[in-house]
């Protein structure tokens, strides 16, 4: 059963737009979310995080917002530029406390940027 | 250059050999993970190790070994492996093994089971 999903396989935008990619999870234990992006034959980078105590944290072009009650968390890059193009990979974790720490991730959406 | 660098970038191996995969990390962490990613499927905890000590072995079969020499190696000892442990093998550091602590992958090894 996965805990975190993004439906959405693949996104296409035109630069200079606004991509928004979804992510909904379904264990109300997660606090601790991430967003990761990856470049085909690289390893995922990690782009923004954000905690369960607030609903927005942004970072230069990239905001993630949080709807605690929906468990729903969503990612907006804008302006979209070519080199935005990539899988993104929605992360969370729970509070397990120092000594553990799980990422449960999801499938990835591939963002496409139209030039 | 990500701080994390993985060790061969791709492996092919029979099911009856031994091999071992690497990673080193520069960047000072205490923390190092092995994630497996098989097609269509998330990433997958496989073990962690924080300071050292291994805290997590997520139900991974006997015929992967971990070993953590010190907080900058890891390595993942493989033996007599199946074919549908063919992935993409990558391993990551944080700071410490903690909640809020960004993990920092290498760009992994591309396992192939003969």
């Amino acid at each position: 059963d996965q805990q975190v999903k993004q439906n959405s396989p693949s996104l296409s935008v035109q630069e200079g737009r606004i991509s928004i990619l979804n992510c909904d999870y379904t264990n109300s234990m997660f606090d601790y979310f991430l967003w990761y992006k990856k470049y085909p034959a690289e390893g995922p980078t990690f782009l923004i995080s954000i905690s369960s105590i607030k609903d927005k944290n942004e970072d230069g072009r990239f905001t993630v917002f949080l709807n605690k009650s929906a468990k729903h968390l969503s990612l907006h890059i804008v302006p979209s530029q070519p080199g935005d193009s990539a899988v993104y990979f929605c992360a969370a974790s729970e509070g397990t406390g120092a000594g553990s720490y799980q990422l449960t991730f999801g499938k990835g959406t591939k963002l496409s940027v139209i030039p | 250059e990500t701080g994390v660098t993985q060790t061969p970038r791709h492996l092919v191996m029979g099911m009856t050999n031994k091999k071992s995969l690497k990673c080193e990390q520069h960047l000072g962490h205490n923390a190092m993970y092995w994630y497996k990613q098989s097609a269509k499927k998330p990433l997958e905890l496989m073990f962690v190790y924080n300071f050292k000590e291994q805290t997590e072995n997520n139900s991974v079969p006997s015929r992967f070994s971990p070993e953590c020499p010190n907080s900058s190696h890891l390595f993942l000892h493989l033996h007599t492996l199946q074919p549908e442990d063919s992935a993409l093998y990558l391993c990551a550091s944080s700071r410490w093994a903690g909640n809020d602590q960004p993990q920092h992958f290498g760009d992994g090894t591309r396992l192939s089971i003969l």
